[in-house]
């Protein structure tokens, strides 16, 4: 069976600061992981997805993600954060069976 | 314009009602799904259906049901016993039912117990 675990249920960042939210997953098969971005009161958006096609995956709103295999991770960043980047990201993998398993979620705060 | 729609936004139940949302896409996708969102918790799955008549259940049917009688349409119904169903309920299309396609979103409805 495959899991996530997102470090940090909240994370807050100064405007123009990296970001960085933590995502790692357990999986006895390849997986497929996949980051989502939440707005209050909305439904999710894909921000990015890896397929195993390369290890740097780049997404919409210059997010990107690198999947590393020996550390069973898949954290997202953002070079430098905007205002508009507040929302709660998920991130999500399958791999032995279609369902999508998420994990709980971080919320970003970014600070003017 | 292709998406999902869900509706009612907001819903509210007495106690022992039935109630209906409604999931509809118009993206041509075989397959559908339910999830529940409450705080903290990220998201579960409720139920999903491969195909238009074929459904299965997910890891927290207990006190729902659904029905695929139409490709585009996936509605689902929190009854009685569902003792907690204050939460966000989201629905969920893709292509088809595979391990790396991208599962699109509705807007979602917000369900509360009177």
């Amino acid at each position: 069976a495959q899991s996530v675990t997102q470090l940090g249920s909240h994370v807050s960042v100064s405007e123009g600061a990296l970001v960085l939210l933590r995502c790692n997953y357990s999986s006895s098969v390849p997986p497929y992981l996949f980051w989502y971005v939440q707005y209050p009161n909305q439904g999710l958006q894909l921000l990015l997805k890896y397929t195993s096609a390369a290890t740097l995956v780049k997404g919409i709103n210059g997010f990107e993600a690198e999947f590393k295999k020996s550390e069973t991770s898949f954290h997202l960043t953002k070079p430098s954060a905007h205002m508009s980047d507040a929302a709660e990201y998920f991130c999500a993998v399958t791999g032995g069976s279609e369902k999508l398993v998420f994990g709980k979620g971080t919320k970003l705060t970014v600070n003017p | 314009d292709g998406g999902i729609t869900q509706s009612p936004k907001y819903l509210f139940r007495k106690e022992g009602q039935n109630v209906t949302l409604s999931c509809e896409q118009n993206l041509n996708h075989d397959a559908m799904y339910w999830y529940r969102q409450d705080p903290g918790q990220g998201l579960r799955l409720i139920y999903y259906s491969q195909i238009v008549n074929d459904f299965q259940k997910g890891d927290i049917a207990e006190g729902y049901s659904v029905s695929r009688e139409k490709k585009e349409s996936f509605p689902l119904t929190v009854t009685s016993a569902q003792k907690n169903p204050t939460a966000f309920y989201l629905c969920a299309s893709s292509i088809l039912a595979g391990v790396q396609e991208t599962q699109y979103f509705g807007p979602g409805t917000r369900l509360l117990v009177l």
